[in-house]
């Protein structure tokens, strides 16, 4: 049962790099998002995909870049990374936009430096 | 952007005690869900609430659909040294495709 999987699990980033975060996921849902988990922030939605062929902007996007490769693939990208993108990703995905429930990945956690 | 007021922030208890923690909105919800984060692992779903007033349990865990909309409860009852974590509240308005989350309460059990 593997679920939603995300790679890499750790990365350390110079400013200015740029990386892309790798999500999957078996369960033949429609929609998979992205959100980022800060201190004292609880997850917020960087970008998602209702449904394959189409990406939307969530609550914090900018500094940001998603693929929705095929249904199993969504990949968020930094193009050229800054400190405050230092952060814990996780990978979602659930079977329909709306009404049901959200599963996650293990998460991603990644330092600019 | 929407906020969920989650409290409390964090919690000590003591094994074998009960903990109750809620989550409040300005905006009426259609779905509530509650999850759990172990460290380092993404949040794992416990309940989810559909309908206002609903009460559902997952066995020492229940929780409320405000009859309000606007909020929900958690109750973990007899803890246990395993629900240490951090636990999520999220809500869904209409049909939209986003969930927006809480901001978190850490719970701590000491023996």
């Amino acid at each position: 049962n593997a679920g939603v999987t995300q790679t890499p699990k750790f990365q350390v980033l110079k400013t200015g790099q740029s990386m892309t975060l790798q999500c999957a996921q078996d369960m033949n849902h429609n929609s998979m998002y992205w959100y980022r988990q800060d201190p004292g922030m609880g997850l917020r939605l960087i970008y998602y995909s209702a449904s394959e062929g189409t990406t939307d902007k969530g609550e914090v996007p900018n500094g940001y870049n998603v693929s929705r490769l095929n249904k199993r693939e969504f990949s968020l990208r930094l193009e050229s990374a800054a400190p405050s993108q230092t952060s814990v990703y996780f990978c979602a995905s659930r079977l329909q936009a709306s009404g049901n429930t959200i599963y996650f990945g293990e998460g991603s956690w990644l330092t600019v430096v | 952007g929407q906020q969920l007021n989650q409290s409390p922030q964090s919690m000590f208890i003591q094994e074998g005690e009960d903990v109750s923690m809620n989550c409040t909105s300005s905006s009426i919800f259609n779905t509530w869900l509650w999850y759990k984060q172990d460290p380092g692992e993404g949040p794992v779903l416990l309940i989810a609430l559909y309908k206002a007033g609903e009460l559902t349990s997952n066995g020492r865990l229940t929780a409320q659909f405000g009859i309000t909309r606007k909020d929900s409860f958690l109750n973990i009852s007899a803890s246990i040294p395993s629900d240490v974590g951090i636990y999520f509240c999220a809500g869904q308005i209409g049909t939209a495709s986003k969930l927006t989350f809480g901001t978190g309460t850490r719970l701590q059990v000491t023996l």
